[in-house]
C-alpha cells in the first residue's frame, strides 16, 4: 500500500545544530508540505513543492529549507536550530488534482534544547 | 492573503446532543477540507469540498460549503464520546493548503 513516512519519530537537539527531517511518500504526488503545529497555532505551512525542482515557501519559512531531488523525498532542514522551533512536524503530500485529498505523515516530535 | 478561521475553539458537550462548527476564510478557495486528529496522532481526512452548496455526511458527521459566504461547517448530530478529538477546516487555493486553528471537541459521556 502506498503511504507517506517521516523519520526520526522523535528528535532532541542542541541550540544551533542543523537537523534534517527526512519525508518519503510512495504515492507518487507531485505535491509535498511540511507543516509545524504548536498550540494555539494549529498547522502552519512551512515550505511546499509542487514537483522535482520546485520548492516555495510558506507562512513560517524562517529559519528552515527544503529541496526536492526526486518525486519521493522532500527533507526539512533546520539550518541552525533555535528553541522556537521545538514543535511537531507534519509532512504531506497530494497529487494536486480535483477532489483530491492530502495525506499526512505520522510526525516528528523535535525538541531544541 | 488567505486567512482561517474556526470556531469555537473549544466545545465541551453531552452525548446525545447536535452542535455546529465553523469555519471562515477570507479569499475565494479551490477546495476545503475537513481533517480529525486524535491527541499524539497524525491527521485524517474527513471531507474535500469542491463547490457552493455541497454537502457530504459520513455516519454523525456532515460538511457543507457556502463559497458566496466563505463558510464551510461541520454539523455534529447526536454525539457519541468517540467524536472527541479535534477538527481543523483547511482552504486549497492554488494547492497552498491553509489550515485554521482547530476544534478541540471533548464529548462527554
Amino acid at each position: 500500500d502506498a503511504e507517506i513516512t517521516q523519520s526520526p519519530r522523535h528528535k532532541i537537539t542542541e541550540t544551533g545544530r542543523q537537523v534534517t527531517l527526512a519525508c518519503h511518500q510512495t504515492w507518487n504526488h507531485n505535491n509535498m508540505f511540511w507543516y509545524r503545529q504548536d498550540l494555539g497555532h494549529g498547522l502552519r505551512l512551512i515550505h511546499y513543492s509542487y514537483g522535482v525542482q520546485d520548492t516555495n515557501k510558506g507562512e513560517v519559512s524562517d529559519g528552515y529549507s527544503v529541496s526536492r531531488s526526486n518525486t519521493e523525498d522532500l527533507p526539512l532542514t533546520l539550518e541552525s536550530a533555535a528553541s522556537s522551533q521545538t514543535s511537531v512536524y507534519f509532512c504531506a503530500s497530494n497529487a494536486g488534482g480535483i477532489q483530491d485529498e492530502q495525506y499526512f505523515g505520522p510526525g516528528t516530535r523535535l525538541t531544541v534544547t | 492573503e488567505l486567512k482561517v478561521e474556526q470556531n469555537p475553539l473549544f466545545l465541551s458537550m453531552q452525548e446525545g446532543k447536535n452542535y455546529t462548527i465553523y469555519c471562515n476564510y477570507s479569499t475565494t478557495s479551490d477546495r476545503l477540507y475537513w481533517y480529525r486528529q486524535d491527541p499524539g496522532k497524525s491527521l485524517e481526512s474527513l471531507f474535500v469540498l469542491l463547490s457552493n452548496g455541497a454537502v457530504k455526511q459520513e455516519g454523525r458527521l456532515m460538511a457543507s460549503l457556502d463559497t458566496k459566504a466563505r463558510l464551510s461547517t461541520l454539523h455534529i448530530t447526536a454525539a457519541v464520546h468517540d467524536l472527541s478529538a479535534t477538527y481543523f477546516c483547511a482552504v486549497d487555493r492554488d494547492d497552498k493548503i491553509i489550515f485554521g486553528k482547530g476544534t478541540r471537541l471533548h464529548i462527554l459521556p
